[in-house]
């Protein structure tokens, strides 16, 4: 079964700074995809970043950007010039063959002004 | 941009008690994964559905059961509810689950209270 890591279950930032938040999966599937899911106190799931496998350009979103290593099997996330808007859960992702998600414990964010 | 839509946003039921949560996808999207996110924990899948059948089921108790209508909505039915039952249940959609489309676009949410 496929498992998704999130080693850091609270992280903190400097506003304007710049944070990676990490994960790592476990998976013997070769094509999948990773996704980056925001979740702010409103509790709805905001898609940040996806990352498919197959590719090896790390996907970027303005001031989101993802170091993917498939070989590690790791995908972490940085989030550059950090905003109060910012805090929320970060969720890892992953999606294989069947398609649901299989999602990390979270991350909390905290931004300090 | 029409997003996904659950109804209701908020509900409250007694143990024992029955729930029916539904679902409406983005237009045009075809395939519906409900989620169960409890305090403090990371959504968890439960059943999806492609082109009205299931196409996946993950930790879904028995005593929950779930469809996909004609017009791709879905609803998921709860009977005798327990207290471990409260949490956020979350819907996503989308398309034909084939490259790109494999981006699941998450409703608001319903939270569910069983006191």
């Amino acid at each position: 079964a496929q498992t998704v890591t999130q080693s850091q279950p609270e992280m903190s930032v400097q506003e304007a700074e710049t944070v990676t938040l990490s994960c790592t999966y476990d998976t013997s599937e070769s094509d999948y995809y990773l996704f980056w899911y925001k979740q702010p106190p409103s509790r709805q799931m905001i898609l940040v970043i996806r990352q498919e496998a197959y590719k090896q350009q790390n996907a970027t979103e303005n001031r989101f950007s993802v170091n993917f290593q498939k070989a590690a099997k790791s995908f972490s996330l940085k989030i550059s010039d950090s905003q109060l808007g910012d805090a929320a859960m970060y969720f890892c992702a992953y999606s294989g063959v069947n398609n649901d998600m299989r999602f990390g414990a979270g991350t909390r964010l905290t931004v300090k002004p | 941009a029409a997003g996904v839509i659950q109804s209701p946003r908020h509900l409250i039921k007694e143990k024992r008690e029955t729930a029916t949560l539904k679902c409406y996808p983005i237009p045009r999207h075809d395939t519906v994964y409900w989620y169960q996110q409890g305090p403090g924990q990371d959504p968890q899948f439960l059943i999806s559905f492609y082109e009205k059948m299931q196409s996946d089921k993950g930790s879904i108790p028995d005593r929950f059961s779930a469809q996909q209508f004609s017009d791709y909505h879905s609803e998921l039915n709860m009977s005798s509810l327990e207290l471990g039952d409260s949490a956020l249940y979350f819907c996503a959609s989308s398309l034909n689950p084939s490259g790109l489309a494999r981006v699941q676009f998450f409703g608001p949410g319903t939270r569910l209270t069983v006191l």
